[in-house]
């Protein structure tokens, strides 16, 4: 089956532009992440998502990060006015839910470089 | 709150011999899903080998096992017979599955097989 897709793969922007990044599920996957991975650096963690639950929010670095997530399905992270140091790839992931469940599946991420 | 430490950032193995990869990690909680990842230059994160926690089996998946020690709480991944298409960042990563929770990931291990 389709997995995780991510859109765009790449997006150059100019600093202080907006933009959004989207991030297209496995059908019937409750669970949502969103990470931001620097050039060889590890993932850090933004926002998760699970089911109708608020969504934990507390790796968003500051208040020009925002997402949101339509239907339990599509999510869409925005940045606002962005900088030059939001230049990294944002993976998205999601996974059956809370409880029992298979492993984490990642989408291709988007590649942001801010000019 | 979760932790994981991958105390090595850069491994080399020569192909054909056995390379392992540490892991540690802390939690309180007693049910979890410990993970990991391979990502290549692609960067796409493909899942390597998953260990629940409760099953006191270690996994092993073809060419790919893990030392899971859970009074330790270490977990190790150990690959037999490296080929060069093993290089890649590797990412130890954990889940706790109860109720509503974040996957949490290693700095990662850069792994460099050599002819």
């Amino acid at each position: 089956g389709a997995g995780v897709s991510q859109s765009p793969s790449n997006k150059v922007t100019e600093k202080g532009k907006d933009v959004e990044l989207r991030c297209d599920p496995i059908s019937g996957h409750t669970a949502l992440y969103w990470y931001r991975q620097s050039l060889g650096q590890g993932l850090e963690f933004l926002i998760y998502f699970q089911g109708n639950s608020a969504p934990d929010k507390s790796g968003l670095p500051s208040d020009r990060f925002s997402a949101e997530r339509t239907g339990g399905s599509v999510s869409t992270l925005t940045i606002q006015r962005t900088q030059q140091e939001d230049s990294a790839v944002y993976l998205c992931a999601s996974r059956q839910g809370s409880g029992q469940g298979p492993h984490p599946h990642f989408g291709p991420g988007t590649r942001l470089t801010v000019t | 709150a979760q932790t994981v430490t991958q105390s090595q950032p850069e491994m080399s193995v020569q192909e054909a011999e056995t390379v392992t990869l540490s892991c540690t990690y802390d939690t309180s909680e007693s049910d979890y899903y410990l993970f990991w990842y391979k990502q290549p230059p692609s960067r796409q994160m493909i899942l390597v080998i998953r260990q629940e926690a409760y099953k006191q089996q270690n996994a092993t998946e073809n060419r790919f096992s893990v030392n899971f020690q859970k009074a330790a709480k270490s977990f190790s991944l150990k690959i037999s017979d490296s080929q060069l298409g093993d290089a890649a960042m590797y990412f130890c990563a954990f889940l706790a599955p109860s109720g509503y929770s974040t996957l949490t990931f290693g700095k990662g291990t850069m792994l460099l097989v050599s002819p």
